[in-house]
């Protein structure tokens, strides 16, 4: 399968500031990645869908102002944290699609807010 | 939008017996129903998929059954071994780019 890569894989911060996390697509052009949250024990949640060169389209629910989306290019998007709160600690986890139904996973990146 | 729902939330089994998750899904507009597993902090990674056009679809221990009537899909795991013990997820997509519903995920643990 295609390797997406997710960095950082962990991260602590103070309440208040921003985190950003990577996703690459190493080994194909994706043309669309997803954006997932995950608690413990639970299912993925849909974030949003970043399209390359366009806006992101945000779930119901999910504050586009607080996640911030880059997608700038066929094998990066981000995911920007603004403002940190405690509650906003979980494990967020992308994928990458590229011509074809299949979504490949990055390896998630653990989110502790102090 | 799409509802997936999945049964049972968490299954044992005895090593060598087989292991089966339903899943049913509301969205007639789905045809693309991937299957992942999840270990402990770890990525899904897909295992199994199968498209609205295929009833049924196998991979040497792995299968997965489709009935678009009905609207439900399972998995079927033979001959369970303890690295088997796992999260499994099932989803449903209509394709394309556009975006996968996922169940609930059952919490499968095989006992040696």
């Amino acid at each position: 399968g295609a390797v997406v890569s997710q960095h950082p894989s962990r991260v602590i911060c103070k309440s208040g500031t921003s985190v950003k996390i990577e996703c690459r697509s190493l080994d194909f052009q994706a043309t669309t990645m997803f954006w997932y949250r995950q608690f413990p024990k639970k299912s993925l949640m849909l974030m949003a869908t970043s399209n390359e060169g366009s806006k992101a389209t945000y779930e119901q629910g999910v504050e586009k102002d607080k996640f911030l989306i880059n997608h700038a290019s066929l094998t990066l998007s981000t995911l920007t944290v603004t403002s940190a709160h405690p509650e906003d600690s979980s494990f967020y986890i992308c994928s990458s699609q590229g011509g074809t139904d299949t979504q490949y996973f990055g390896p998630g990146t653990r989110l502790t807010v102090l | 939008g799409e509802n997936v729902e999945q049964h049972p939330s968490t299954l044992s089994v005895q090593e060598g017996d087989s292991a089966v998750i339903k899943c049913t899904y509301s969205d007639s507009a789905s045809n693309y129903f991937p299957w992942y597993k999840q270990e402990l902090g770890k990525r899904p990674q897909l295992i199994i998929d199968i498209r609205s056009n295929v009833g049924e679809k196998k991979d040497q221990r792995i299968a997965v059954t489709l009935n678009k009537t009905a609207k439900h899909f399972s998995l079927h795991i033979t001959e369970t071994q303890p690295e088997d013990s796992a999260v499994y997820f099932c989803a449903a997509s209509p394709g394309g780019y556009q975006k996968v519903t996922f169940g609930t995920g059952t919490k499968l643990q095989v006992i040696p």
